[in-house]
């Protein structure tokens, strides 16, 4: 089973503007990171975020948790046309040393 | 440089044929996995290991088998091909829970 699920699935922005994606998951977690990956590539990690952590932040990335909603966001500022990409959360999983993603978020950035 | 190199970038099979589907990562890591990715499903773990010889059934392990030899070698085997295990395959390293996780080019392996 998904541990995490994000939203929404699609997003269509124009360049300039901001890209904000969530995140949740169903059992407590230690971390939670964000990927991105390109067309038909692998996944690249972008950014890690502990459960003592509140909000993280990355060059035009933010990342925030919110353990209690058991939620997480990834927000874009500024957005560009190179950004367009699936952008999927991940968590490890309630046994062993699993690690398992929720569906993504598939970016179109608009130049 | 980290590197996780999948042996074949794209594969078509035949049903019924055994399909051996090879990872080797260069970063001494403990942890290897294999996901399938499908359009609308997003990744789902098929089996992934722990260290050597070791392995853990992912969420879809049907139809799939693993073998873990050396340290730096994941295979995903399989063992009889099927079309609706055509998908696109990516494997993953990293060196523990709560680590980083780096992915291979992935392979898209078609089944006819």
């Amino acid at each position: 089973s998904q541990q995490g699920e994000e939203d929404p699935q699609a997003l269509s922005i124009q360049e300039g503007e901001n890209a904000t994606m969530n995140c949740s998951y169903k059992t407590s977690i230690n971390n939670l990171q964000w990927y991105r990956q390109n067309s038909g590539r692998g996944l690249v990690h972008l950014i890690l975020i502990r459960s003592n952590e509140r909000e993280k932040h990355s060059g035009r990335l933010r990342v925030t948790l919110d353990t209690s909603k058991k939620s997480s966001s990834l927000l874009i500022t500024a957005s560009r046309a190179a950004d367009t990409a699936s952008y999927f959360c991940a968590t490890d999983g309630s046994y062993g040393q699993n690690f398992v993603f929720g569906p993504g978020t598939r970016l179109s950035v608009l130049p | 440089d980290v590197k996780v190199t999948q042996s074949s970038r794209y594969l078509v099979k035949r049903t019924g044929e055994k399909v051996f589907l090879e990872c080797v990562q260069d970063m001494d890591h403990e942890n290897m996995f294999w996901y399938r990715q499908d359009p609308g499903l997003g990744l789902r773990l098929i089996y992934f290991s722990y260290d050597v010889k070791m392995k853990e059934k992912g969420d879809i392990p049907e139809g799939y088998s693993v073998s873990r030899e050396k340290k730096e070698r994941f295979s995903l085997i399989l063992e009889s091909a099927s079309t609706n295990q055509t998908s696109m395959y990516l494997c993953a390293s990293r060196t523990g829970t709560g680590d980083e996780a780096f992915f291979g080019q992935g392979t898209r392996l078609t089944v006819v």
